[in-house]
């Protein structure tokens, strides 16, 4: 079955950097897209980045472009996320999850990972 | 972006109930919507893609529909491992944008 696991949060000061990993695994990583979505505590939902399978091309939200970075590796069947400056407002569970294109322009996120906490504070 | 509008905040219901979710979008979103389930302390499951697709493994009590700017999550007889917030999702125009959510509580 699909599996992803997301590993790497935990606690940074503002202006710090984390890298956020999550390994798959239970389907064939490189037909697709893959995606970064987070919660903040007791919040919605909001997409954060896609990344395509071959991972030539990636997309961001405006609230983290220019300071987050997503990539993938598809060899090792991983995803990850380097997160630099940091601040308050990045505090949230981060999930990995897969993303379909089935049509359309953008993907389907259609299996989510458990998450992992990243808190930002002084 | 496009913002995309859930209604009520809250339905309480009893089990064996129909209930009737709504999400309204600020532009058309086509029928490029879906509906995630996030039950307490886990991650959202999706439930609905593309307005009215049922993703693989859910039960048939749960059906969607809607195009444009409006749309519907129905359960057609509330069980009680259906406490959940529901989210709906367009994926029509960047950004994807996701609304606020409906909190289904069991009366």
């Amino acid at each position: 079955q699909v599996q992803l696991v997301e590993s790497g949060g935990g606690l940074v000061k503002p202006g710090g950097s984390l890298r956020l990993s999550c390994a798959a695994s239970g389907f064939t990583f490189n037909d697709y897209y893959m995606s970064w979505i987070r919660q903040a505590p007791g919040q919605g939902l909001e997409w954060v980045s896609f990344i395509s399978s071959s991972g030539n091309t990636m997309y961001y939200a405006d609230s983290v472009k220019g300071r987050f970075t997503i990539s993938r590796d598809n060899a090792r069947k991983s995803l990850y996320m380097q997160m630099n400056s940091l601040r308050a407002e990045d505090t949230a569970v981060y999930y990995c999850a897969r993303a379909a294109m089935v049509r359309g322009i953008i993907p389907v996120s259609d299996c989510w990972g458990q998450g992992t906490l990243v808190t930002v504070s002084s | 972006e496009i913002v995309l509008t859930q209604s009520p905040a809250t339905l309480s219901l009893s089990p064996g109930e129909r209930a009737t979710l709504s999400c309204r979008a600020s532009q058309s979103v086509s029928d490029y919507l879906a509906w995630y389930q996030q039950k307490p302390g886990q991650p959202p499951r999706l439930l609905i893609y593309d307005a009215s697709n049922r993703a693989t493994g859910i039960p048939a009590r749960f059906s969607g529909s809607g195009s444009g700017t409006d749309f519907t999550l129905t359960i057609s007889s509330l069980e009680p491992e259906d406490i959940a917030i529901y989210y709906c999702q367009q994926r029509s125009n960047w950004p994807p944008t996701f609304g606020g959510g409906t909190k289904v509580e069991i009366k």
